[in-house]
């Protein structure tokens, strides 16, 4: 069956442009989460989508970050006016059990 | 505050060898504990979990072994393969108490197999 998808795969950027990276879940997983990996570090928590609960969005590093989710679909990330810092790979992963399925991500640099 | 810890960030094993990679966690209130492992470009892929109601768990050449009163664990690969080679991330999460299971990583150890 299909895995989590992610797309681009790639996107270069100019400082303070806005961007958008979307996510495909499994189908059939209520549960999705964002993450980021910068360079060097582990997979750092952004935010999670469960049904039609509220999100949980503790892990969002500032306001210029959002997401939304349409139903138990797709999930879109948005980083306004973007900072080199927030060059990073993000990605994004879907539950069903207990297990999180990860899509290969999205490689963001920011100029 | 790190939580998750991989304290080293590289091991080399010749092939058919065991691998052991360790990992530490300093939140008691974890209780699920997974590794992925990670080829460049691609997403983790999901490896091996324990609950911490468990101290082993088996899947072929995979072991995950749990020691709770020390906060850490260890995954044993035996016996070692050069397609083994990759970054493996240990993760955890308190998911008692109605939690959204998010994950914390550790650095991760990236892992070369030699033939």
């Amino acid at each position: 069956g299909a895995g989590v998808s992610q797309s681009p795969s790639n996107k270069v950027t100019e400082k303070g442009k806005d961007v958008e990276l979307r996510c495909d879940p499994i189908s059939g997983h209520t549960a999705l989460y964002w993450y980021r990996q910068r360079l060097g570090q582990g997979l750092e928590f952004l935010i999670y989508f469960q049904g039609n609960s509220a999100p949980d969005k503790s892990g969002l590093p500032s306001d210029r970050f959002s997401a939304e989710r349409t139903g138990e679909s797709v999930s879109t990330l948005t980083i306004q006016r973007t900072q080199q810092e927030d060059s990073a790979v993000y990605l994004c992963a879907s539950r069903g059990a207990l297990e999180q399925y990860f899509g290969p991500g999205t490689r963001l640099t920011v100029t | 505050d790190q939580q998750v810890k991989q304290n080293s960030p590289s091991l080399s094993v010749q092939e058919g060898r065991i691998s052991i990679l360790n990992c530490d966690y300093t939140n008691s209130m974890f209780d699920y504990f997974l590794w992925y492992k990670k080829y460049p470009a691609e997403g983790p892929t999901f490896l091996i979990s324990i609950s911490s109601i468990k101290d082993k768990n088996e899947d072929g050449r995979f072991t995950v072994f749990l020691n709770k009163s020390a906060k850490h664990l260890s995954l044993h690969i035996v016996p070692s393969q050069p397609g083994d080679s990759a970054v493996y991330f240990c993760a955890a999460s308190a998911n008692s108490g109605g939690s959204n299971y998010k994950l914390t990583f550790g650095k991760g150890t990236l892992l070369t197999v030699n033939p």
